[in-house]
């Protein structure tokens, strides 16, 4: 069965420093990868997609992802972290049902200090 | 600007009540869908709608129904409330996935914050 894990509950960098979130899937087929961020008391935003072609992707908000096959992972990372990103992170895979199943990992919550 | 709207950010419910919970879509998304957030849990999926009158189950459907009765609405109903269903409750909607956009991403509501008592 697919699945998504997202190896940190949580994480704590200083504000300016650089950022990655880590996420593993297990998709037998070429995966749709999502980032997603949930700040508090809000719904999920998407931040980046990927689906073919430059395995590099760049996202909203200064953020990118990496897709590596042969590690299976889909990492997110920004160069310089700012108070505001200060949020929940998830990690989602879609399946290829007609777009309709999307896997969503546990999340990483992300704390910024000054 | 794309819009899905949840009819209430917190409830508190009683156990043993009818519970009905109400997303509103204004996109003309074909597909909808009802999770639930559970902290180290994720999102977890309950049903999904992909037209109207069309329903299919979740991950976990135990305990809940669903209506679509038009487009851009799609219910959550809990026929009779349980503690263990104590939760915050996403509502989010998708396009039909096809062409240039092979799997499209959801847009969600601000979720609902149900305490059952």
């Amino acid at each position: 069965a697919q699945s998504v894990t997202q190896p940190d509950i949580h994480i704590t960098v200083s504000e300016g420093a650089s950022l990655e979130l880590r996420c593993n899937y297990s998709y037998g087929a070429t995966p749709y990868l999502f980032w997603y961020v949930q700040s508090p008391g809000q719904g999920l935003q998407l931040l980046l997609k990927y689906f073919s072609g430059d395995t590099l992707v760049q996202g909203i908000k200064g953020f990118e992802a990496e897709f590596k096959r042969s590690q299976s992972s889909f990492n997110l990372r920004k160069p310089s972290v700012h108070w505001s990103d200060a949020a929940e992170y998830f990690c989602a895979v879609g399946e290829d049902t007609g777009g309709f199943k999307t896997i969503f990992g546990a999340g990483t919550r992300l704390f910024v200090k000054a | 600007d794309v819009k899905v709207t949840q009819s209430s950010r917190y409830l508190v419910k009683r156990t043993g009540e009818k519970v009905f919970l109400e997303c509103v879509q204004d996109m003309d998304h074909e597909n909808m869908f009802w999770y639930r957030q559970d902290p180290g849990l994720g999102l977890r999926l309950i049903y999904f709608s992909y037209d109207v009158k069309m329903k299919e189950k979740g991950d976990i459907p135990e305990g809940y129904s669903v209506s679509r009765e038009k487009k851009e609405r799609f219910s959550l109903i809990l026929e009779s409330a349980s503690t263990n269903q104590t939760s915050m409750y996403l509502c989010a909607s998708s396009p039909l996935a096809g062409g240039a956009a092979p799997y499209n991403e959801q847009f969600f509501g601000p979720g609902t914050r149900l305490t059952v008592l």
